[in-house]
């Protein structure tokens, strides 16, 4: 069974870095085709993408916020580590990571953690 | 602005059937990408009730029905019941952007 958890920083303060971790269970991101990847909520509004990464290391990033996140993984903790730079208040959402399943046409996401909500203010 | 569009808010009363559009571009649903539907609960994860345009993952009710064609996307729901209210999200990939897409997600209301 498929279990991811997130966990960081519940505030953050405009400027600083906010690095969440999403450690899983019952995958291993060293196995050919695997992928986690991080999408956030704002307060009432709607999910949006922010990074994804694969079993080969391979990346792809949101293109609006590609210059302010870096992800990365830890095959031998399970774990997956998210990083933002230069947050603003507009950052605050919940932050969920889930895991990736592919289609002979695309990509979805068929297990997700139960989410973290990260507020960003001074 | 979601690259996918969806109506904000549904409605049905219980026993009907409800249908919820999700229409995208030449990039994603019309270049051929499948479509997959969440359902999310007011504090909650999302969760996967429909995927690759009309398969359902184990445990979703059989209640839950998708299609797609061209540039549009659709999730049905027939014999609404009170349990399913929720909001519902689209999901594809866009080749203009590289990555995942969401709709702006709707609001289904069971009166």
């Amino acid at each position: 069974q498929i279990t991811l958890k997130e966990s960081g920083p519940t505030l953050v303060k405009p400027t600083q870095t906010l690095t969440l971790t999403c450690t899983f269970s019952g995958f291993s991101l060293s196995t050919s085709g695997e992928g986690v990847g991080w999408i956030r909520q704002p307060p009432g509004k709607a999910l949006e993408w922010l990074t994804l990464i694969y079993w080969d290391d391979g990346k792809r990033y949101s293109p609006s916020l590609k210059s302010r996140l870096s992800i990365t993984k830890d095959t031998s903790r399970d774990q997956v580590v998210l990083t933002m730079t230069n947050t603003d208040t507009v950052d605050t959402a919940t932050y969920y990571c889930a895991h990736r399943r592919i289609t002979a046409a695309g990509q979805y996401f068929d297990r997700w953690g139960q989410g973290t909500l990260v507020t960003v203010s001074s | 602005q979601s690259v996918l569009t969806q109506p904000p808010s549904v409605s049905g009363a219980p026993g009907q059937r409800v249908t919820i559009s999700c229409t995208g571009s030449s990039s994603n649903l019309g270049a051929g990408y499948d479509v997959h539907w969440y359902q999310q609960f007011p504090g909650a994860a999302p969760k996967l009730v429909i995927y690759a345009n009309n398969n359902r993952p184990s445990g979703a009710p059989d209640r839950f029905s998708g299609s797609k064609s061209g540039t549009s996307a659709s999730l049905t729901i027939t014999g609404l019941q009170a349990e399913d209210e929720a909001d519902f999200y689209c999901q594809s990939f866009d080749k203009s952007l590289s990555g995942a897409v969401f709709g702006g997600g709707t609001r289904l209301t069971v009166l």
